[in-house]
């Protein structure tokens, strides 16, 4: 089975830079997505992990360790849109294309 | 053009009532899943498809009945409707589960019961 950490909630101010930390305990691993879900909506895709090592797309990073069992997204340059909650979700090695989610870290941005 | 498209997007019923979700995807994939994202809003995996066959079945009570009649189309019909039920249903696709494709997900229909 899978236990996915991460915090409850974070705030940050626009322009600033908020780094969301996800810790997990597997008994197999095949990769690591980060999901935006903005309140009343879908989840949107934002980065997958599977080797160690950040990943960057534009204003967001992500980071993996797998020796550690962490990732962490990176968001630089906060907008006010991003505020949202960001759910971190693990890819069980054993099981077909299942993922496992984090509870998800709202993140409020302040003006 | 929709990716992944649910109905109902909102469901009001009483207990007891027996009730239908679509999901339908017009990306191509071959697999798909539903999930349940509750109050607490953890996304807890239901039931996963690919190309019409159950592959994953995660101990949901037998009330909750997935069918898919051809790979673009994934139904979940609940029989005898709970209180606990209440939640919202996301439907999902992806491309090659074995990659890191991530999922699309449908807007979700929100489901009380009351």
């Amino acid at each position: 089975g899978q236990n996915i950490d991460q915090p409850t909630e974070m705030t940050a101010t626009e322009g600033a830079i908020v780094q969301i930390n996800c810790t997990y305990q597997t008994s197999g691993f095949n990769g690591l997505f980060w999901y935006q879900q903005h309140a009343g909506e879908a989840p949107t895709f934002l980065s997958y992990n599977v080797l160690d090592g950040l990943e960057e797309k534009g204003r967001f990073s992500s980071f993996l360790s797998r020796s550690k069992g962490y990732s962490y997204l990176l968001l630089k340059e906060l907008q006010m849109k991003d505020s949202a909650s960001y759910l971190c979700a693990v890819k069980d090695a054993d099981s077909w294309g299942k993922l496992q989610f984090g509870a998800g870290t709202q993140v409020v941005v302040t003006p | 053009d929709t990716a992944v498209s649910q109905t109902p997007k909102y469901l009001v019923t009483q207990m007891g009532n027996d009730k239908s979700i679509k999901c339908e995807q017009n990306l191509g994939h071959d697999t798909m899943y539903w999930y349940k994202q509750d109050s607490k809003k953890f996304l807890k995996i239901m039931f996963s498809y690919n190309n019409k066959e159950l592959i994953i079945n995660e101990t949901v009570p037998n009330r909750f009945s997935p069918k898919s009649p051809d790979k673009a189309h994934l139904n979940l019909h609940i029989n005898s409707l709970e209180l606990g039920d209440s939640a919202v249903y996301f439907c999902a696709s992806s491309q090659d589960p074995g990659t890191g494709y991530g999922y699309t997900f449908g807007s979700g229909t929100r489901l009380t019961v009351v």
